[in-house]
């Protein structure tokens, strides 16, 4: 079973400190993917990456940055943490093709307050 | 890009009776689609996903899903609904050549007893 797993469910962090979101995949996928999940918003992405060092802006990039350093890694970096940024965090992974599903982890809640 | 559309935020559905769940989208080529489930506080899984194999898509807990091309639909069916099918159902289409998902806004499921 691919398992996708996060290093936080539940962190709640002060505006205007730095945060970091790690994620982390063990089956070998080549695409990574960030999104936030608001009520009434569904799913939108923030980032993902298709090869490590390799990124893309999602449709909601602003406020965020992400690193990959390893395949099996993805990071999502809040450089200064603001109150709008208070939302449910998920991340994907996914084998490249567009017959491929993705594979979410548990998610983090994260408050900025 | 591609855009799937699902209607009706909230659902409601007595035990025992069918779970319709309706799912639109619209792409220029032919479309790989999925429904996947996010249980409370959890991730989402994967329902089922059509790829062309064959219309009628039968997927994980008794759900299945019907492809239409000429309606440009993929709607969700049970034919009867469980108090532990009370979730959060997304339907979302392959977006052609970047392999990203794009995601329909959701449809809350409410049992009643």
């Amino acid at each position: 079973d691919v398992k996708v797993t996060q290093s936080s469910r539940y962190l709640v962090k002060r505006t205007g400190e730095k945060v970091f979101l790690e994620c982390v995949q063990d089956m070998d996928h080549e695409n990574m993917f960030w999104y936030r999940q608001d009520p009434g918003l569904g799913l939108r992405l923030i980032y993902f990456s298709y090869d490590v060092k390799m990124k893309e802006k999602g449709d909601i990039p602003e406020g965020y940055s992400v690193s990959r350093e390893k395949k099996e890694r993805f990071s999502l970096i809040l450089e200064s943490a603001s109150t709008n940024q208070t939302s449910m965090y998920l991340c994907a992974s996914s084998l490249t093709g567009e017959v491929y599903e993705q594979y979410f982890g548990p998610g983090t809640r994260l408050t900025v307050t | 890009a591609q855009s799937v559309t699902q209607l009706g935020s909230h659902v409601s559905v007595s035990e025992g009776a069918l779970v319709l769940l309706r799912c639109n989208y619209s792409s220029s080529v032919p479309p790989y689609l999925f429904w996947y489930v996010q249980y409370p506080n959890q991730g989402l899984q994967l329902l089922l996903k059509y790829t062309s194999a064959a219309t009628l898509v039968k997927g994980i807990n008794g759900f299945e899903a019907e492809f239409k091309k000429s309606e440009t639909s993929f709607h969700l069916t049970k034919p009867s609904a469980h108090m532990s099918d009370a979730a959060e159902y997304f339907c979302a289409v392959s977006d052609t050549g970047n392999n990203r998902l794009a995601f329909g806004k959701g449809n809350q499921v409410v049992v009643i007893p």
